[in-house]
């Protein structure tokens, strides 16, 4: 398995609250992801980096922000939590030019907004 | 915007028949193509890719996957399935856009049973 760790692993908010979750790797990958995976919708890209302090957004990144201030970790905040926006979360690496881009997947973050 | 269907979203098979799982794409260009198992309560696990070639591809546990241009389809086979593949099936899709992020369908649920 890749080196990715994500925490919390699991998380019980509130409406309102801010919230952040980590991703963190050990591989020295450029690329890192966020996904959200809803039943019936698959998994969403939410903003993804392509290096230290470059950032962009994905398909559904309204009330989401993301940092990346060292390349081992991505970081995912819900600047005012809602109840849309729970979900499982997953944090993805991956690197350009080797093994064709094979994004490798940690495993999740189960977010419940009360 | 690239978009991936997957028309089967729950199938229930007994042991030892054979498996297909349908992907289609909507992209006229180059694309890589993928097909990942997400096993209960376990993070995404890559199960195969495509990227040029033989467009018939193997992966691991037996499955395998044909990509017909023509089609814009990348279906998944298994000619005799086990109760251990009860998970839930995504097939991806990364157009090379720029955007190195994946394009995942809404998933395939396949209960195998005893």
């Amino acid at each position: 398995d890749a080196g990715i760790t994500q925490s919390p692993r699991h998380k019980v908010t509130e409406t309102g609250t801010p919230v952040t979750l980590r991703c963190h790797q050990t591989e020295n990958h450029r690329y890192m992801y966020w996904y959200r995976q809803d039943p019936g919708h698959g998994l969403r890209l939410i903003h993804y980096s392509y290096g230290v302090k470059d950032t962009d957004k994905g398909e559904v990144s309204d009330g989401y922000s993301v940092s990346r201030s060292k390349t081992e970790d991505f970081l995912l905040t819900l600047e005012s939590a809602t109840s849309s926006q729970t979900s499982v979360y997953f944090c993805a690496i991956s690197e350009p030019g080797q093994k064709a881009e094979t994004q490798y997947f940690g495993p999740g973050t189960r977010l419940l907004v009360l | 915007a690239q978009s991936v269907s997957q028309h089967n979203h729950h199938v229930i098979l007994s042991e030892a028949a054979s498996l297909e799982l349908g992907c289609n794409y909507s992209y006229g260009g180059t694309v890589n193509l993928f097909w990942y198992v997400q096993y209960p309560g376990q993070h995404l696990q890559l199960l195969l890719k495509y990227f040029s070639g033989d467009p018939l591809v193997k992966g691991i546990k037996g499955f395998e996957a044909e990509f017909i241009k023509s089609k814009f389809s990348f279906n998944l086979r298994k000619p005799s399935v086990q109760w251990s593949d009860t998970a839930e099936y995504f097939c991806a899709v990364n157009a090379w856009t720029g955007r190195r992020a994946l394009t995942f369908g809404s998933g395939t649920r396949l209960q195998v049973q005893p």
